[in-house]
């Protein structure tokens, strides 16, 4: 079946760095993504990841995969207040349809 | 280029009742899908509609039903609301039904049912 996990929250002091971790189970997924959602507003699309890659660097955000474990992680460096928000991991099936995890709070301290 | 807009963005409803929710797709794109997000969870997949025509369907029943216009726009419909179809119902379009053309979404629809 298809199933993607993710821890609830994370806490972290601003400037430090935030890793949020994904574990995926459909290993047909092509493209993994990362999605932030800020209270009362969509989802807006942070990185993805074609699984044939190990790691991708965006700026301050660094994709890691690790497809023989079907695990997936998010690395956010220098975080700030403005980065406080759910962040959700999404797996693509063939079919196009995005399954997400539940989310990841992140709350960034001063 | 404008994006995905949806309306309303906060709806209403008693249980019983019907209601349509509206998806105008990003300018080029001719895929829209559908998604529920209950209250602390993530997005589940309702439906696709590619070209005017249903393209994959999640786990929802028959009386969530859709529709896509020549000029790509969509609408949701639900019949017989039940208090737990209060959600945050969430459309996203693309270029094409294919991974990874690149899903852009809305801000979405707060629907509460009383």
């Amino acid at each position: 079946g298809e199933d993607v996990e993710q821890s609830l929250f994370l806490s972290v002091r601003e400037g430090d760095s935030s890793v949020i971790n994904c574990t995926y189970t459909d290993s047909s997924s092509t493209y993994l993504y990362w999605y932030k959602q800020e209270p009362g507003a969509g989802l807006q699309l942070l990185t993805y990841i074609f699984s044939n890659m190990d790691m991708k660097q965006d700026q301050r955000l660094t994709v890691l995969l690790n497809k023989k474990d079907k695990h997936l992680s998010l690395r956010i460096a220098d975080t700030q207040t403005g980065d406080s928000a759910i962040y959700f991991c999404a797996e693509e099936n063939q079919g196009g349809k995005l399954i997400f995890g539940q989310g990841t709070e992140l709350s960034v301290k001063p | 280029e404008t994006g995905v807009t949806q309306s309303p963005t906060h709806l209403i409803k008693t249980r019983g009742q019907q209601v349509t929710l509206r998806c105008s797709s990003q300018s080029g794109h001719n895929t829209v899908s559908w998604y529920q997000q209950a209250l602390g969870q993530g997005p589940q997949f309702i439906f696709q509609y590619y070209r005017e025509e249903e393209n994959g369907r999640g786990n929802f029943p028959p009386r969530f039903s859709g529709l896509q216009f020549p000029n790509y726009s969509s609408e949701l419909n639900v019949n017989a609301l039940e208090l737990d179809d209060s959600a945050l119902y969430l459309c996203a379009s693309s270029l094409g039904p294919a991974e990874n053309y690149g899903y852009t979404f809305g801000s979405g629809t707060r629907l509460t049912v009383v």
